[in-house]
């Protein structure tokens, strides 16, 4: 089975662009959760969707925005890009449920670096 | 605020020693606490995972102690190889929402 898709894997962006990252889940799962990961900071949460709801968001600005098709694939936007927003954005997926046992199967990242 | 506080940041470990990195939590709604791996280039993986219900699981050189009372857990690697070398994510959550920590980068030294 393959395994959590996202494209692309690197980006270079300067200040006040904006940026669509892409996640594609594992096959049959639903729920998909977006994390930006940097150096000293580990994993922030930034949101987590499923069957096209979000059902959660971190505490990020609202320049950060996603989406989920009805394939479960899922993207991830930010608007005006700042210096700051360079970092890894990972994508998880997992299987559907309500409880919180559902292991998070991650992706390889997006590379992104604002100049 | 860090809902989940993880150390030491870096570890060095001789090969066949232990190593062990240490998390700590406030929240007491969280029912689940998993530890991922992490090589570069590459995504988190999970490792081991365990339920506040339990005080200690281990599969094959990784153990998870938990203190329930105390909010805190930890990762223990046994017999530690050069290929454990990564960087090592404590989490912990309540339903769909996930808090990491900030990571332990762990180096063998063969």
């Amino acid at each position: 089975k393959a395994g959590v898709t996202q494209t692309p894997r690197y980006l270079i962006k300067t200040r006040g662009q904006q940026v669509t990252l892409s996640c594609s889940p594992i096959s049959g799962h639903r729920s998909v959760s977006w994390y930006q990961q940097t150096p000293g900071q580990g994993l922030q949460f930034l949101f987590e969707y499923f069957s096209e709801t979000q059902r959660n968001k971190g505490n990020f600005p609202g320049r950060f925005s996603g989406r989920q098709f009805s394939n479960s694939r899922s993207e991830m936007n930010v608007s005006t890009l700042e210096l700051g927003d360079s970092a890894l954005y990972l994508c998880a997926s997992s299987l559907p449920g309500t409880g919180s046992y559902n292991e998070q199967f991650f992706g390889p990242g997006t590379r992104l670096t604002v100049l | 605020q860090q809902q989940v506080k993880q150390s030491p940041q870096s570890l060095i470990v001789q090969k066949g020693g232990i190593s062990i990195i240490n998390c700590a939590y406030e929240n007491t709604a969280f029912d689940y606490f998993p530890w991922y791996q992490q090589f570069p280039g590459k995504g988190p993986a999970l490792l081991i995972a365990i339920r506040p219900d339990v005080s200690e699981k281990k599969e094959g050189r990784f153990t998870i102690s938990f203190n329930k009372s105390a909010k805190q857990f930890s990762l223990h690697i046994m017999d530690s190889q050069p290929g454990d070398s990564a960087t090592y994510f404590c989490a912990a959550s309540m339903g769909y929402q996930f808090y990491f920590g900030t990571g332990t980068s762990l180096t063998v030294i063969p």
